[in-house]
């Protein structure tokens, strides 16, 4: 079993839609919790940061964490075509100088 | 915000030269960068862990003589694939956290292809 489990997709949607991304993730010292976007032959880019359960919202994404499920998740409000990318979840023990472990990524493409 | 840069973006070499690959943190010091590798709709792989001032640190699998890194400096990793064959063909990346920020910062990532 992976220590984290992404559902690769592919996942279309129309534009404006609501999406839901997830990941479930089987170490329980996992304490922080991260989204990132990746573009085609592109680096990783840091979208959202977590480090407790609950929300937290950044213009029109919202992360969601629930420690007692594992199980992370990231919404994406009005969805635009500039969206559709590849959308990672990564998480680590600690804050410091910590490895990361990563999701398998979920290629999503918003159609106009 | 925190930038890492990485040159360069693309390369190809022919099969058993070697090719050097830098990563730097352009606006802050780190002791620890990470080097990914990732393969075409897969997701990042951890390859090792490179320290500033210390021998890295290689994650299972990982050839540490075939993947040398040097972290020489407290902005300037590099990661030299020798003796370099297709099958080292890939996607590779770096990362490194700015200790005033949250999460990690990944350069843009070098292609290489092994002719």
């Amino acid at each position: 079993q992976k220590e984290v489990e992404q559902d690769p997709g592919p996942l279309s949607v129309p534009e404006g839609a609501i999406v839901s991304l997830n990941c479930t993730y089987s170490n329980s010292a996992f304490q922080y919790f991260m989204w990132y976007r990746q573009y085609s032959r592109k680096g990783p880019e840091l979208l959202m940061y977590t480090y407790s359960s609950g929300n937290k919202e950044d213009g029109r994404f919202t992360a969601q964490v629930d420690k007692s499920s594992k199980y992370i998740s990231l919404f994406i409000r009005d969805s635009q075509p500039s969206d559709s990318a590849t959308y990672l979840c990564a998480m680590s023990i600690g804050p410091g100088a910590q490895k990361l472990v990563f999701g398998q990524g979920t290629r999503l493409t918003i159609n106009p | 915000g925190a930038v890492v840069s990485q040159h360069p973006s693309r390369v190809i070499c022919k099969s058993g030269t070697s090719v050097k690959i830098e990563c730097r943190s352009l606006d802050f010091q780190a002791t620890t960068m990470f080097w990914y590798r990732q393969f075409p709709k897969q997701s990042l792989m951890l390859m090792a862990t490179s320290n500033e001032g210390s021998k890295a640190t290689y994650e299972q699998g990982v050839e540490k003589d075939k993947f040398l890194i040097n972290h020489a400096s407290l902005t300037l990793s590099t990661l030299t694939v020798t003796s370099a064959h297709p099958e080292d063909s890939s996607f590779y990346i770096c990362s490194a956290r700015d200790q005033a920020s949250y999460g990690y910062t990944f350069g843009s990532g070098t292609r290489l292809t092994v002719v």
